[in-house]
């Protein structure tokens, strides 16, 4: 059974950085791309970010780019999401995510990020 | 990467068919038949209930169906239930390695 498990959310105040992670299991990780996809609260998806199954390949929104850094650890089967200079638009629920074919998404549970002073 | 289009709300009786549509652009939803949906509970993480626009993931129910016309893309949820009351999202993907969401749509079964 797939599990994606994040953690590393929390109050951060704005400028601030935050290193969220996500371990997986229940597949082999390493030949699976991955994203992050994230939820304003009352709001929509929006994706975020993906990352080879190498790791050699990164995207981001454009909005993130410049501030977030995507990566992940094979080795360790996890996924981690860099966060510097946020702003409070970037509070959200954080779900780390496994494409599972055609690009559809398979989820974590997910991680609340909060940016208020 | 503007996000896909979706009606803010759909409704329907037990038993009845209700169809959420998603349309987006031919860089997107027009362009790639990765389209796919996801069924969001209050609280909870999102669920796939749709890929590759028209197929079911395994311990989907056959109630579920998708297709695509153009650039609209559409979620057809037959035999409503009451469980089905949820958020649904549409997704595609939108060429570079990246991923655009429709701003979803409140199914309420009345």
């Amino acid at each position: 059974e797939v599990q994606l498990v994040e953690s590393g959310g929390g109050l951060v105040q704005p400028g601030g950085s935050l290193r969220l992670s996500c371990a997986a299991s229940g597949f082999t990780f390493s030949s699976y791309e991955m994203n992050w996809v994230r939820q304003a609260p009352g709001k929509g998806l929006e994706w975020v970010s993906y990352i080879s199954d190498s790791g050699s390949a990164t995207h981001y929104a454009d909005s993130m780019k410049g501030r977030f850094t995507i990566s992940r650890d094979n080795a360790k089967n996890f996924l981690y999401l860099q966060m510097n200079s946020l702003r409070a638009e970037d509070t959200a629920v954080y779900y780390c995510a496994k494409d599972s074919g055609g690009w559809s998404l398979d989820w974590g549970q997910g991680t609340l990020v909060t940016v208020s002073s | 990467q503007s996000a896909l289009t979706q009606p803010r709300s759909v409704s329907g009786s037990p038993g009845q068919s209700v169809t959420i549509s998603c349309t987006g652009t031919t860089s997107d939803v027009g362009r790639y038949d990765y389209v796919s949906w996801y069924q969001q509970h209050p609280g909870k993480a999102p669920k796939r209930v749709i890929h590759d626009v028209s197929e079911r993931p395994s311990g989907v129910p056959d109630r579920f169906s998708g297709s695509k016309s153009g650039n609209t893309a559409s979620l057809t949820i037959s035999g409503l239930q009451a469980e089905d009351e949820a958020d649904y999202y549409c997704c595609s993907y939108a060429g570079r390695y990246t991923l655009v969401f429709g701003g979803g749509t409140k199914l309420t079964v009345l």
